[in-house]
């Protein structure tokens, strides 16, 4: 199993760019969602979706939009980048079952210039 | 706002010795986590402690709960050079969204 997977690892854009990123996980978990952690900040919540077909905004979603394609696939787009959403990203699920814990992938590095 | 806060934002002791972070957070809460983070890497969870236990084991992990002062502490016995790392508590309120708080980072030096 390779758990949960993210690409690009990393990607340099120029501002008002758009690009997705995408995450995949093969646990056949219910819930996913997407992170960005900031120097001194740690994780903040953008989107995330309980099971499939539903996602919910978090604690920072202003820039960002998702699409829960599948079980397995939930995807984070910029439609316009910012510097400000120069961060890394991460993307994890976890099983309904289960009492929250989050599995996680390793990451995308993400440079707005 | 993060509903967790760890304390101390950084940490460097000896190989051998023990390493003991806390965690404070805001509202009831259904459990709470610790993950582990390595320089360049995604979280890795560690220990779930659930509101009705007090204390955990996992290893040379043990994690306190104290639910009257909502607060929570991590303990590494014996450290490594591989406990090198950043370590999060994360509070889950809802049962399917946690909340992280900024970490601590904590350095073991050889």
């Amino acid at each position: 199993n390779a758990g949960v997977t993210q690409t690009p690892k990393f990607q340099v854009l120029k501002t008002g760019q758009s690009m997705t990123l995408q995450c995949a996980q093969d646990m056949n978990h219910n819930s996913m969602y997407w992170y960005r952690q900031d120097p001194g900040m740690g994780l903040r919540l953008i989107y995330y979706s309980a099971s499939e077909g539903t996602t919910d905004k978090g604690e920072v979603p202003n820039g960002y939009n998702v699409s829960r394609l599948n079980k397995r696939e939930f995807s984070l787009r910029l439609e316009s980048a910012a510097p400000s959403q120069t961060s890394v990203y991460f993307c994890a699920s976890s099983d309904k079952g289960s009492p929250g814990t989050q599995y996680f992938g390793p990451g995308t590095r993400l440079l707005v210039l | 706002s993060q509903q967790g806060e760890e304390d101390p934002q950084a940490l460097s002791i000896q190989e051998g010795e023990n390493a003991t972070m806390n965690c404070s957070y805001k509202t009831s809460i259904n459990n709470l986590q610790w993950y582990r983070q390595n320089s360049g890497r995604g979280l890795v969870h560690l220990i779930l402690i659930r509101s009705n236990e007090r204390e955990k084991h996992s290893g040379r992990l043990r994690v306190t709960l104290d639910t009257s002062k909502k607060s929570s502490s991590l303990l590494i016995t014996a450290s490594r050079a591989a406990d090198t790392a950043s370590y999060f508590c994360a509070t889950d309120v809802t049962g399917y969204k946690l909340s992280f708080g900024a970490g601590t980072t904590v350095t073991v030096r050889a």
